[in-house]
């Protein structure tokens, strides 16, 4: 069975610090993609980020990156330069190996403090 | 601009009666997907479907029916069977076949049953 945790309910940051939001997943399946989206209030789901589970490099678009972690099955996302707007839910994902069904966790709700 | 249209944005509905979710896209994407998302929850899984003409059922089928007589085209049904509907719903697509490509989400519906 796929499963996602999230552990943190949420998370508070001071604007303009970095935070990073804890992802772990379970598969037996060597072949699988990990994906972070955030949610604002407004309900739409926008994705941030992905990594493949072959990929060597930690993925990084723009102030996100992936902390990949493959031994640990962890896949951290990490957000620089926290902004007011990042305040928001964030899930993350994993998609199974036949690429038909993704997997999500309960989601992290990020507060940013000015 | 391309995307997902799911309407209506806001239901209400009285318990014994079928209401009927829109999702339209127009990305070209093959592979459609409807999320129910709860309070403190993630996402999980309605249906989906690889191509016209065929889905499958996900994690909680259980009260739901969908159709895909066209690819842009994946309406859902919350029948009276479902015992508990009141939740947000969430429909997705995603580029093609296999393990590739990330799920575009369209802005959701919420259902409330009184």
């Amino acid at each position: 069975a796929q499963k996602i945790t999230q552990t943190q309910p949420g998370m508070f940051v001071q604007e303009k610090e970095a935070v990073t939001l804890d992802c772990t997943y379970d598969t037996s399946d060597p072949s699988y993609g990990l994906f972070w989206y955030k949610q604002p209030s407004s309900g739409e789901m926008i994705f941030l980020i992905y990594q493949g589970s072959y990929d060597q490099q930690n993925a990084t678009e723009g102030r996100y990156s992936l902390n990949f972690q493959k031994a640990r099955k962890s896949a951290n996302l990490v957000i620089s330069a926290s902004q007011l707007g990042d305040s928001a839910m964030y899930f993350c994902a994993m998609r199974g190996p036949t690429g038909n069904q993704f997997y999500f966790g309960t989601g992290t709700s990020l507060t940013v403090i000015p | 601009d391309g995307g997902i249209t799911q309407s209506p944005k806001y239901l209400f509905r009285k318990e014994g009666q079928n209401v009927t979710l829109s999702c339209e896209q127009n990305l070209n994407h093959d592979a459609m997907y409807w999320y129910r998302q709860d309070p403190g929850q993630g996402l999980r899984l309605i249906y989906y479907s690889q191509i016209v003409n065929d889905f499958q059922k996900g994690d909680i089928a259980e009260g739901y029916s969908v159709s895909r007589e066209k690819k842009e085209s994946f309406p859902l049904t919350v029948t009276s069977a479902q015992k508990n509907p009141t939740a947000f719903y969430l429909c997705a697509s995603r580029w093609g076949q296999g393990n590739t490509g990330e799920l575009f989400f369209g802005e959701g519906s919420r259902l409330t049953v009184l």
